[in-house]
């Protein structure tokens, strides 16, 4: 079992739309949540950073912990065209070593 | 956030030669890492890149195919030594240390081929 596992897509929904990205991961040790968007032929961009368990909020998205399932969240609300790029999630157990899934790639159809 | 940046953006190299990719960030950070980022695949951390000492490498990377250099807080090289095109890829640098969550910023990436 890969130690974190996102489903790679594609994602197509229409602009406006309501999205779910998810990632499961099987090491209980994890602390350091992160959310990443990375545009075509561009590196990572930084979206959400949460430690430990809850949620977190920042205009149109929304990241969540739950660390007894081993699953974490990003909710994007009204969809834009703009918001087409592929979703990182990255964990780690301390501040260094960040264990990626592979990307969710999300289309969003104006 | 800081910015940081590589160099080059892009490459095509012949099997056996060794390409440098360079990392600037525009101020001091405590740690930089690197990244490769292969088609379909996770990004995988290569190696911590140490101020002043030597590289510590992830399982699977070893210093003589991936030479790093840290000579100050600012920059870092990676080297991709005698390559193959199993080593096309996006290699990728990041810093933290730049703001408060201690998380990392990447850079816009080097994507390499090799023929």
């Amino acid at each position: 079992q890969k130690e974190v596992e996102q489903d790679p897509g594609p994602l197509s929904v229409p602009e406006g739309a309501i999205v779910s990205l998810n990632c499961t991961y099987s090491n209980s040790a994890f602390q350091y949540f992160m959310w990443y968007r990375q545009y075509s032929r561009k590196g990572p961009e930084l979206l959400m950073y949460t430690y430990s368990s809850g949620n977190k909020e920042d205009g149109r998205f929304t990241a969540q912990v739950d660390k007894s399932s081993k699953y974490i969240s990003l909710f994007i609300r009204d969809s834009q065209p703009s918001d087409s790029a592929t979703y990182l999630c990255a964990m780690s157990v301390s501040q260094g070593n960040l264990i990626f899934g592979k990307g969710t790639k999300l289309s969003v159809k104006p | 956030s800081a910015v940081i940046s590589q160099k080059p953006s892009r490459d095509i190299c012949q099997r056996g030669t060794s390409l440098t990719i360079q990392c600037q960030v525009d101020s001091q950070v405590t740690m930089m890492f690197w990244y490769r980022q292969q088609p379909r695949q996770s990004l995988t951390l290569i190696a911590t890149a140490n101020q002043g000492s030597e590289a510590t490498y992830e399982s699977g990377f070893v210093i003589d195919k991936f030479p790093i250099s840290r000579p100050n807080l600012t920059f870092s090289t990676l080297t991709v030594s005698n390559m193959s095109p199993e080593d096309s890829s996006i290699y990728l640098c990041s810093a933290s240390g730049l703001a408060r969550t201690d998380t990392q910023y990447f850079g816009p990436g080097t994507r390499l081929t090799v023929l």
